[in-house]
């Protein structure tokens, strides 16, 4: 079955530690996103990568860090300088490329709480 | 100033009856495209219907039409025969510039609509 895994789909960490969250797509999409939503909240776009080893900073990329080694992986970091990590975190990709693409495909998301 | 904005915080409606959730949108790209997506209360966002700002009809997708009306920047999702499956959050967003352009498909989202079906 194609489609978007994330794990752990619930993640408790200590406030001050880095954390890392799952993305992997074996949908052969060149695009990839991630998002954060907020109780109650739309989605804000965190970073956003077009090709493998090239990746763009959205609107609240402050206190996170990503790569893009892989084409199917797209792994975000949590770090401990983001002020308030507890929240929903969306991965998404979609066809991308030069043909830009029109619908994203969203991973289950993962629950990130820090205390 | 928001670039999508969905004012109806909550929605109710009777099972089998068509609602109409609202968003309006704010751009000056000429080229840009419109989607609807659902997120049940298990999280996932599940992609409903596209509409493309060149598109002559408005894009319908089963029991999901969006209604798209350009001159005055909305694009209003349209849920016939609602089922009590159909509750869920429900979010409009748009995509800037074209396809294959600079924006690269980033997606603005709005603040989303609660629907609740009724029996």
């Amino acid at each position: 079955d194609g489609g978007i895994t994330q794990s752990p789909k619930y993640l408790f960490r200590k406030e001050g530690q880095n954390v890392t969250l799952s993305c992997e797509q074996n949908l052969n999409h060149d695009a990839m996103y991630w998002y954060r939503q907020d109780p109650g909240q739309g989605l804000r776009l965190i970073y956003y990568s077009q090709i493998v080893n090239d990746f763009q900073k959205g609107d609240i990329a402050e206190g996170y860090s990503v790569s893009r080694e892989k084409k199917e992986s797209f792994p975000l970091t949590v770090t401990s300088a983001q002020k308030n990590p507890t929240a929903f975190y969306l991965c998404a990709s979609s066809i991308g490329g030069t043909s830009g693409g029109y619908e994203q495909y969203f991973g289950p998301g993962t629950r990130l709480t820090v205390t | 100033a928001q670039k999508i904005t969905q004012t109806q915080p909550g929605m109710f409606v009777q099972e089998k009856e068509a609602v109409t959730l609202d968003c309006t949108y704010d751009t000056s790209d000429p080229s840009y495209g419109l989607f609807w997506y659902k997120q049940p209360s298990s999280g996932e966002m599940i992609f409903l219907i596209y509409q493309g700002s060149y598109d002559q009809q408005n894009a319908t997708e089963g029991r999901y039409s969006l209604n798209f009306q350009k001159a005055r920047k909305s694009a209003n999702l349209v849920i016939s025969a609602s089922q009590l499956g159909d509750s869920a959050m429900y979010f409009c967003a748009m995509r800037e510039g074209p396809i294959g352009g600079t924006s690269y498909g980033k997606l603005t989202f709005g603040q989303g609509t609660i629907l609740t079906v009724h029996p």
